[in-house]
């Protein structure tokens, strides 16, 4: 069945300083979604990916999937206290309406 | 529009007891589905429904257990409570399985 890593498991960076975190399937992915939860809030999601290659930017986020639609990453440039929390990648197989979450990258900021 | 709401917020229960939480997703919504989050496991998918019937259900023992109604709220049981199922329930709705995912506040359970 499909696994998928997210790393890192957790992130500490000053402010200003570039994030990234990735995920990574065993299996080829049909799309994925990324997501952020707030400390003490709920899941938000952010976006979906769904082509092979695609990059995507929201403000100073950027969001790819691989080429092999096996991976994926977000950036987050400049990183400010507003970005504190956890992001989970959640990734979907063909045929399969189950939609499952990576284990999650914890970003904390440095003030 | 109201978004997905999800009672009750807190939950004190005592081992061997059960529980039911509800959810009410977002007007239109057809698919809701269920997750466990605990600081070590992450979110883990419980189940999911779409027009009042399963179609996908997660690795969790039989004591955990869903429906969902012809209004699309749906309410999850869990039976004889263990201490391990302390942690933070997430209901999700979206109008399709795989389609953006708008989640409740969450119910979080207590088995003391």
């Amino acid at each position: 069945g499909q696994q998928v890593m997210q790393i890192p498991q957790y992130q500490h960076v000053q402010e200003g300083e570039d994030f990234t975190t990735y995920c990574n399937s065993s299996t080829t992915l049909s799309n994925i979604q990324w997501y952020k939860q707030r400390p003490g809030g709920h899941p938000v999601f952010l976006i979906q990916l769904v082509k092979s290659g695609e990059v995507k930017k929201q403000k100073r986020l950027t969001f790819q999937f691989g080429e092999a639609k096996k991976n994926s990453s977000l950036h987050i440039t400049a990183t400010q206290t507003t970005d504190v929390g956890t992001y989970f990648c959640a990734p979907s197989n063909f045929g399969n309406e189950k939609l499952t979450f990576g284990t999650g990258t914890r970003l904390t900021i440095i003030p | 529009k109201a978004g997905v709401t999800q009672t009750p917020r807190y939950l004190i229960k005592t081992r061997g007891q059960q529980v039911t939480l509800s959810c009410s997703p977002i007007s239109g919504h057809r698919s809701v589905s269920w997750y466990q989050q605990t600081p070590g496991q992450g979110l883990q998918f419980l189940f999911e429904y779409f027009s009042e019937t399963q179609r996908n259900k997660g690795n969790f023992p039989g004591r955990f257990s869903g429906r969902q109604f012809s209004n699309s709220r749906s309410e999850m049981n869990v039976s004889t409570l263990e201490l391990g199922d302390s942690a933070l329930y997430l209901c999700a709705s979206s109008p399709q399985g795989l389609a953006e995912a708008f989640f409740g506040q969450g119910t979080r359970l207590t088995v003391v």
